[in-house]
């Protein structure tokens, strides 16, 4: 079965500083979706990506598709404590059924 | 108003009960899920519903059984609970499915506790 590999699994940054968050998955992407879930709340959708070398951003929220390498990654610019949260990625499972989820990265932004 | 909201959004129950945690969606979305999130963050899927119709049912002990009396509504029932029951579990609805998924949008969660 297809599995995100998220890396790296927590992230504690200074507030101010830039970061990046990778999803790797284990087989072919159709689409990749990257969510954030702050603590005790559900999660929001931030942007999906469909087509290789496709580049999104979202306030200072960018993310890019590398569908060669089967691979997405999503960079924080100027961190500010707002953006601490859960981040997942997501993506169609091969059975076309339903998003399966990566384990998510936890990011802490310290003023 | 909330798009996919639950009820309740805490449960703390003994083991060896049943419950129920209710989920409605108003975006007229053809496809609800039921995700599990456990202790350590990992969010699973469990069952999918398109239009009414059961699509998914991932490894999921019987105990556990979705219905779906119309295409806005998902409840998932638990019957004889166990301690490993305990997590929080999202409802979640998107316009389409497979490769057509979108952006699926979630619930706030119901963090069920089984004592």
């Amino acid at each position: 079965s297809q599995e995100l590999e998220q890396s790296p699994q927590s992230l504690i940054v200074q507030e101010g500083k830039n970061l990046t968050i990778n999803c790797t998955s284990s087989k072919t992407l159709y689409g990749l979706y990257w969510y954030k879930q702050k603590y005790g709340e559900g999660l929001i959708f931030l942007m999906m990506l469909q087509k290789g070398g496709e580049e999104k951003s979202h306030e200072k929220i960018t993310a890019k598709l590398d569908e060669k390498k089967q691979q997405s990654s999503l960079h924080i610019t100027a961190s500010q404590p707002s953006h601490a949260g859960i981040y997942l990625c997501g993506a169609v499972n091969q059975a076309g059924t339903a998003l399966i989820f990566g384990k998510g990265t936890t990011l802490s932004v310290s003023s | 108003d909330t798009a996919v909201s639950q009820t309740p959004k805490y449960l703390v129950t003994q083991m060896g009960n049943d419950k129920s945690i209710k989920c409605e969606q108003n975006l007229g979305h053809d496809t609800m899920y039921w995700y599990k999130q456990d202790s350590k963050k990992f969010l699973k899927i469990m069952f999918s519903y398109n239009n009414k119709e059961l699509i998914i049912n991932e490894t999921v002990p019987n105990r556990f059984s979705p219905k779906s009396p119309d295409k806005a509504h998902l409840n998932l029932h638990i019957n004889s609970l166990e301690l490993g029951d305990s997590a929080v579990y999202f409802c979640a609805s998107s316009p389409g499915t497979g490769t057509n998924t979108g952006e699926l949008f979630f619930g706030e969660g119901s963090r069920l506790t089984v004592l």
